[in-house]
């Protein structure tokens, strides 16, 4: 079943402390991305990576910070410089052939921070 | 220029009406214009895209219409159903940028 995943589903943390949001891919996509939804504001881009060892900050970087080691895996850290972290963030993957810009979201993790 | 601007914010209609979303773009580079459907809780999922080299694209009840002149794109729902009760979001890329700008969103609701 070739999809993307992020986990957990659901996050609750207290303010001051860093967390990290999962996102893995079996589409064998080179491009990764992270969006922030907030109510009425659409999908923010925070952070994205093309290839691995290699990624680009987004609109919206200050107070996230990630990595690409693997091909499959971008995980999110939200850190505490963060100042409004409770949002819903969505991780995205897209092939990046010349012709082709169609990304493929995961299910989210809906983060609160306290 | 890199903006996509997005209307109605949200948009009550029957079922079997034509609900009609607009967006409109700044950045003639541009050249990807994709329609996401979102449920609550859910992640966006591709609903239908469109290039400029065609006016427009139709796909099941769902149409994209697209006027390069006026840089305006918009995703009609025909014979919409309870079911198609959803956020959309369309986007743009192109310049050869594959990131994706999106609009705001416009939360559809169809009445029974």
């Amino acid at each position: 079943d070739g999809g993307i995943t992020q986990s957990p589903k659901y996050l609750f943390r207290k303010e001051g402390q860093n967390v990290t949001l999962s996102c893995e891919q079996n589409l064998n996509h080179d491009a990764m991305y992270w969006y922030r939804q907030d109510p009425g504001q659409g999908l923010r881009l925070i952070y994205y990576s093309q290839i691995v060892n290699d990624f680009q900050k987004g609109d919206i970087a200050e107070g996230y910070s990630v990595s690409r080691e693997k091909k499959e895996s971008f995980p999110l850290t939200v850190t505490s410089a963060q100042k409004n972290p409770t949002a819903f963030y969505l991780c995205a993957s897209s092939p990046t052939t010349a012709q082709d810009y169609e990304q493929y979201f995961g299910p989210g993790t809906r983060l609160t921070v306290t | 220029q890199q903006q996509v601007k997005q209307s109605p914010q949200s948009l009550i209609v029957q079922k079997g009406g034509i609900p009609i979303i607009n967006c409109a773009y700044e950045n003639t580079a541009f050249d990807y214009f994709p329609w996401y459907q979102q449920f609550p809780g859910k992640g966006p999922a591709l609903l239908i895209a469109i290039r400029p080299d065609v006016s427009e694209k139709k796909e099941g009840r769902f149409t994209i219409s697209f006027n390069k002149s006026a840089k305006q794109f918009s995703l009609h729902i025909m014979d919409s159903q309870p079911g198609d009760s959803a956020t959309y979001f369309c986007a743009a890329s192109g310049g050869g940028s594959e990131k994706l700008v999106f609009g705001k969103g416009t939360k559809l609701t169809v009445n029974p």
